[in-house]
């Protein structure tokens, strides 16, 4: 499968708890991306990578979302003390370029908080 | 104002109707521009590029105007397999971020 790979499917959490997130992007692309989708809403832009680096955040990503792409390949989020309104689904792209070229998404991970 | 502004509907239509989506955008300094099609719990997928001069695929249509900040999606003969949501989505230039309106939900029925 040479799409976007994302790791698990679901998760549930107690609140509180910490959680990590894995991203396999589509291989020859060097953008990565992460948003997050809530009910009857569009996907949210969070941050995205260019290789390794990082190069946007949005405010809605507070201290205690953490981002990585540590070798510019696959990408990991990670949400510390997870709190019912982080319930939502994360979904990860790619691109081989910038936005022109739009994005290919993973089937995302579904979190629950309870 | 939200940067791209789409009638959420539910759009209940029968098949063959023909269907239209607007959406708006803030932006002006925007791009490029996509519909893309999200089925329910699935992700978004990108059904096709709009370009200035409007686009055709099948019995899809896509048209920008960019003077009025205005996007549209047009189905004709519309199919059972087309019900779902559709996203319009927006590139600010010199960023490389897509903004997603919250999508417009389109039903056909028997």
């Amino acid at each position: 499968d040479t799409g976007v790979s994302q790791d698990p499917r679901h998760k549930i959490t107690k609140r509180g708890q910490n959680v990590t997130f894995r991203c396999d992007p589509i291989s020859e692309h060097n953008r990565l991306y992460w948003y997050r989708q809530t009910l009857g809403q569009g996907p949210e832009f969070l941050t995205y990578f260019q290789n390794e680096a990082q190069l946007e955040k949005s405010r809605l990503l507070s201290d205690r979302f953490s981002a990585e792409r540590p070798k510019g390949s696959f990408s990991t989020l990670e949400i510390q003390r997870t709190e019912q309104g982080d319930s939502a689904m994360y979904l990860c792209a790619s691109s081989p370029g910038g936005g022109n070229y739009g994005y290919t998404f993973g089937s995302g991970t579904r979190l629950t908080v309870v | 104002r939200k940067e791209v502004e789409q009638d959420p509907g539910p759009f209940n239509v029968p098949e063959g109707a023909t269907v239209a989506f607007n959406c708006t955008y803030s932006n002006s300094a925007s791009q490029s521009f996509f519909w893309y099609r999200q089925d329910c719990r699935k992700e978004p997928k990108l059904l096709m590029s709009v370009y200035s001069s409007g686009n055709e695929d099948g019995r899809f249509t896509a048209q920008l105007n960019r003077a009025s900040q205005y996007i549209s999606l047009l189905i004709r003969d519309s199919k059972l397999s087309d019900s779902a949501t559709y996203l319009c989505v927006v590139n600010v230039f010199n960023t490389d971020k897509l903004i997603f309106g919250t999508g417009t939900r389109l039903q056909v029925f028997p």
